[in-house]
């Protein structure tokens, strides 16, 4: 059964930087990409962007483009997401999550269990 | 601000049918599919419905998912407490080339 595992809680001060990961366990990287997520304290769910692992091309939303980026290591089917220059509002739950192509658009269909960066 | 519309909060009693809404663009829900998704408290999101009515391996039939136009909906039946979450609607945004979600919608089960 793949399931995607990510790293521990993280406590950082501001001007620091954070590498969250996220290995998909039981499975090898295919084409599908991994998506980050972000949720802040009581907010909602906001798309950070993704990667797709076997090709290393990665594309941001505007607002996380100047200070998030994206890699994987496919010998070890992990990817990672790094935040630079961190601030207090940067505190957050990150999730990961791989996603699938259905017939007519894609879907997050398998999420990590979340990474709690407090800034 | 959410690109995608829901309302803050929906609640009904055990039983009852529950009804959100989900309202967007020309560029996100007009011209893609709708997704769903599932947040229980403290847990990370789980997918509900997607291709704006397809309920994946597990999710009870009680949950349906409906588009029309620019705007989706999810329709909770036979409400059960096990239901009280926070619902988020999704969809691929053509115009910011990127994956959108709705603010979440809050559901309590009175």
């Amino acid at each position: 059964q793949v399931q995607l595992v990510q790293s521990g809680a993280e406590v950082k001060k501001s001007g620091s930087s954070v590498k969250v990961s996220c290995k998909a366990s039981g499975a090898i990287f295919s084409s599908n990409p991994i998506s980050w997520v972000r949720q802040a304290p009581g907010q909602g769910l906001e798309w950070m962007g993704r990667i797709i692992p076997i090709l290393d091309i990665a594309t941001y939303a505007q607002k996380f483009q100047d200070r998030v980026t994206f890699t994987a290591d496919k010998s070890t089917s992990t990817a990672y997401m790094e935040v630079s220059n961190l601030r207090s509002g940067d505190t957050a739950m990150y999730f990961c999550a791989r996603e699938t192509a259905g017939a007519s658009g894609t879907y997050l269909a398998l999420w990590g269990q979340g990474t709690l960066v407090t800034v | 601000q959410s690109v995608l519309t829901q309302p803050p909060s929906a609640s009904g009693t055990p039983g009852q049918r529950v009804t959100i809404s989900c309202s967007g663009s020309s560029s996100n829900i007009g011209s893609n599919v709708a997704n769903w998704y599932q947040q229980l408290p403290g847990t990370a999101p789980k997918l509900l419905i997607y291709n704006n009515n397809q309920r994946p391996s597990g999710v009870p039939d009680r949950f349906s998912g409906s588009k029309s136009g620019t705007s989706a909906s999810l329709a909770i039946s036979g409400l059960q407490s096990e239901d009280e979450a926070d619902y988020y609607c999704a969809a691929w945004d053509d115009s910011l080339n990127g994956r959108v979600f709705g603010g979440g919608t809050k559901l309590t089960v009175l």
